[in-house]
């Protein structure tokens, strides 16, 4: 069965850092997503991308936080100056058409800021 | 942000009980979802709801759109020692709004 994955499992970095974090979403999906989940809390939304735009984003996703889609599988969130409240679980999501449509989740990347 | 009340926030259970809980909105949804999430995993997703009203059934699992487009409930029969884990409604409006999440234990 088709999956969306993410690498790496677990991504440990110094304060300050940029990170970058890898999703192949399901391979006929069109709509991407990122939450994060900080530990022991709800899982939040982040961002939607669609055509290789972003269609919503949170008060979350703020300016250090960027998404691309440099080819036709990945599609990466890239936290350009982490900070400690940064870590957290982030998960990518994927859907094959917009609203009121199914997402399936990745794994998950653990974010850890020191 | 639109907030969803999940309850009960845990629950202990025995093995072979049946189990409910509820997701509860002061806004409309359009979409509920349900998924469960294992320590250290991402979602997986359990049943899907499109249509108020809808009632659906996915094995011992049955989840339903409330008539409001406002609430959603998820009913395990019979439950089993690996039905534990965290169970997250999602309500989609412009974006998908999670809940607080319902930590099941079952003790066999």
């Amino acid at each position: 069965e088709p999956e969306v994955t993410q690498t790496p499992s677990h991504q440990v970095t110094q304060m300050g850092q940029e990170v970058i974090l890898r999703c192949v979403p399901i391979s006929n999906h069109l709509y991407f997503y990122w939450y994060r989940q900080i530990l022991g809390q709800k899982v939040e939304f982040l961002v939607s991308f669609y055509n290789n735009e972003i269609s919503e984003k949170s008060e979350i996703f703020d300016d250090q936080f960027s998404v691309e889609r440099p080819d036709g599988s990945n599609f990466t969130l890239k936290i350009r100056s982490t900070k400690l409240e940064d870590s957290a679980m982030y998960f990518c999501a994927s859907s094959e058409a917009a609203h009121g449509d199914t997402q399936y989740f990745g794994p998950g990347t653990r974010l850890t800021v020191l | 942000g639109q907030q969803l009340n999940q309850s009960p926030q845990s629950m202990f259970i025995q093995e072979g009980e049946d189990v409910s809980m509820n997701c509860t909105s002061s806004s409309i949804f359009n979409t509920w979802l349900w998924y469960k999430q294992d320590p250290g995993e991402g979602p997986v997703l359990l049943i899907a709801l499109y249509k108020a009203g809808e009632l659906t059934s996915n094995g011992r699992l049955t989840a339903q759109f409330g008539i409001t487009r406002k609430d959603s409930f998820l009913n395990i029969s019979a439950s089993i020692p690996s039905d534990v884990g965290i169970y997250f409604c999602a309500g989609q409006l412009d974006q998908f709004y999670f809940g607080t999440g319902t930590s099941l234990t079952v003790i066999p």
